[in-house]
């Protein structure tokens, strides 16, 4: 499809493992955009990438959550022993760039148990 | 401060009512804005854009105020299918999402 996409669309972990989520922008958009969002709560900004640039990383909550984008294009979201309150819908979204309409994948859900 | 705020709500209105939603933005150089809206348990979808000069989408009107560093979102004669949670956007060389505002619409 021409949507974001992202995989898997659910995750169950248990306590302590680590979680790789996918996400596959649009083709040609150059930002992208993680979110997590927690049942009931509004989005929570995780991490920015724009092209070449070094990616904004101000809203990772932790040093165990880190991202990755390869030749500026799919973007590995990955959380290293996992916790309980890690369990959210983690969102990516991808865009032309700058502060232009930004397309949402349909999320992954998280469940560490 | 967060870069975009916005009252969460909830609005509870009735059928046909008239319901605005205000969001305020901090970094003044701020350059576009967006509404969102997002249904339970789905990824935000475009709404509107907002435009310096305003623009409406049928029962929809955007507005923007840079002097007060605001954006507004009205909807005008609600429907039952307009229950969703708003999300305002904006930003100057990246996006930020306000927390979203719940709305109900009550038949």
């Amino acid at each position: 499809g021409a949507g974001v996409s992202q995989s898997p669309s659910n995750k169950v972990t248990e306590k302590g493992k680590d979680v790789e989520l996918r996400c596959d922008p649009i083709s040609g958009h150059t930002a992208l955009y993680w979110y997590r969002q927690s049942l009931g709560q509004g989005l929570e900004f995780l991490i920015y990438f724009q092209g070449n640039s070094a990616p904004d990383k101000s809203g990772l909550p932790s040093d165990r959550f880190s991202a990755e984008r390869t030749g500026g294009s799919v973007s590995t979201l990955t959380i290293q022993r996992t916790q309980q309150e890690d369990s959210a819908v983690y969102l990516c979204a991808s865009s032309l760039g700058g502060v232009t309409e930004a397309f949402f994948g349909q999320g992954t859900r998280l469940t560490v148990v | 401060r967060k870069e975009v705020e916005q009252d969460p709500g909830p609005f509870n209105v009735p059928e046909g009512a008239t319901v605005a939603f205000n969001c305020t933005y901090s970094n003044s150089a701020s350059q576009s804005f967006f509404w969102y809206r997002q249904d339970c348990r789905k990824e935000p979808k475009l709404l509107m854009s907002v435009y310096s000069s305003g623009n409406e989408d049928g029962r929809f009107t955007a507005q923007l105020n840079r002097a007060s560093q605001y954006i507004s979102l009205l909807i005008r004669d609600s429907k039952l299918s307009d229950s969703a949670t708003y999300l305002c956007v904006g930003g100057f060389n990246q996006f930020y999402f306000g927390t979203g505002t719940s709305l109900t619409v009550i038949p």
